[in-house]
């Protein structure tokens, strides 16, 4: 069975840094590619970023610069590591298998950034 | 950057009518679409791929259409259990792309 479990998240100030984990299971991080996925409470879906099998990193404009996606494969985990956290960074993160759709999900982590 | 316009953003339709979301995108993306329901509380689930394509599992009711910039997903037989909002997305480049959601109630 294919799984994906994310911890790390919780209430954080703004400008705080937190990292965020997805364990794997079911298949390798190194051989497929991942994405990170947040919804903010109440709203729609927005796609962060995505880690290809290669290599190749490719984030959405509002967290680049800020976030940074990297994986181990020994730990078969691929991490979120989130810097100068904004209040509209808010949100359930999920990550997800990603073959051009996501599937599966997470069950996603919550990330509050608020004073 | 490719826009995702999803329409509407809320129906209510009666058990047993015919519901029909669409999802044009600001570029062609070929058959690159894929569309999600996602109910109250739950992670999204993947419904229908490559545009048309149904997702093993995924009720038959559900079908997808289009290609280029408009794309629709129709339930034939709306029932209680299809509540939910639904999402579409592309896939063309790297940088996924969502749509604004369309929730669907019952009347």
């Amino acid at each position: 069975e294919l799984q994906l479990v994310e911890t790390g998240g919780g209430v954080i100030q703004p400008g705080g840094s937190l990292r965020l984990s997805c364990e794997v299971s079911g298949f390798t991080v190194s051989s497929n590619h991942l994405s990170w996925v947040r919804q903010t409470p109440g709203k729609g879906l927005e796609w962060v970023s995505v880690l290809y099998s290669g290599g190749s990193i490719f984030y959405s404009d509002s967290v680049k610069g800020r976030f940074t996606v990297s994986r181990d494969s020994a730990k078969n985990t691929l991490f979120l590591q989130m810097n100068n956290l904004r209040g509209d960074d808010t949100a359930v993160y999920y990550c997800a298998k990603d073959q051009g759709w996501f599937d599966p999900w997470g069950q996603g982590t919550l990330v509050t950034v608020s004073s | 950057d490719i826009q995702m316009t999803q329409s509407p953003s809320s129906l209510s339709a009666s058990v047993g009518d015919r519901v029909t979301i669409t999802c044009r995108t600001s570029q062609g993306i070929s058959n690159s679409l894929i569309w999600y329901q996602q109910k109250p509380g739950k992670v999204p689930k993947l419904l229908i791929y490559g545009a048309s394509t149904l997702q093993s599992g995924v009720p038959s009711r559900f079908s997808g259409s289009g290609s280029g910039t408009d794309f629709s997903l129709t339930i034939s037989s709306l029932q209680p259990e299809d509540v939910a909002t639904y999402y579409c997305q592309e896939h063309k480049t790297s940088l996924r792309t969502f749509g604004g959601g369309t929730t669907v109630e019952i009347k």
